[in-house]
């Protein structure tokens, strides 16, 4: 198993881009979440999506959108991105079950100049 | 009061002894926790989770929950130079489902 993958590890986008963050993975879990790091800030949860078909917004989730039409994948938008956006992101997944252990993917440096 | 609050540290230990990490939280109503290791540039990697009031072992590693007093800790014995890390403490609160709450973390140095 591969795990929780992620692409691409590091991008540098300009004020006003838009990209898609990709996130996949291969253990079969139903729950999948976004997290961005700032240094310093802990991590801070973005979006989570519960199944396919089913996304919820998490504690910043202004600036970003989702979409889950797998159970595999769970991309995250960014429109018009803005220099508060330069941040390394985190996707994790977990099981269902009592406890949601959640595995991190290896993350994505992100900087808009 | 921060939900989930780590002294940031750094924590420094000599090598072989014992370092202890410790975590409180505000939700007394929170049901499980993690703690998770993150390497500088790395990704945050899950090493104990814990349920229960009490102890558990695994290896180095020891987590303690008290959930009257509302704290998780982490003993890691006989620490080790690759000890060193970032160590995030994750709650999971009531009401959120899968949801977690993290810590901003305590650096940890290991020396010789």
């Amino acid at each position: 198993n591969a795990g929780v993958t992620q692409t691409p590890k590091f991008r540098i986008l300009k004020i006003g881009q838009s990209m898609t963050l990709q996130c996949t993975q291969d253990m079969n879990h139903n729950y999948m979440y976004w997290y961005r790091q700032d240094p310093g800030m802990g991590l801070k949860l973005i979006y989570y999506s519960v199944g396919a078909g089913i996304t919820d917004k998490g504690e910043v989730p202004n600036g970003y959108n989702v979409s889950r039409s797998t159970t595999e994948d769970f991309p995250l938008r960014l429109e018009l991105a803005a220099p508060s956006q330069t941040s390394v992101y985190f996707c994790a997944s977990s099981p269902a079950g009592l406890n949601y252990e959640q595995y991190f993917g290896p993350g994505t440096r992100l900087t808009v100049t | 009061q921060k939900e989930v609050e780590q002294n940031s540290g750094p924590l420094s230990v000599p090598e072989g002894a014992i370092a202890s990490l410790n975590c409180t939280y505000s939700d007394r109503g929170s049901q499980s926790f993690f703690w998770y290791r993150q390497y500088s540039g790395k990704s945050p990697e899950l090493i104990m989770s814990i349920y229960s009031n009490g102890d558990k072992e695994d290896g180095r590693f020891t987590a303690q929950l008290n959930k009257a007093s509302q704290y998780v800790s982490l003993l890691i014995r006989d620490s080790q130079p690759s000890d060193s890390a970032t160590y995030l403490c994750a709650v999971r609160r009531t009401g959120t489902a899968s949801k977690l709450t993290f810590g901003t973390g305590t650096r940890l140095q290991v020396t010789l």
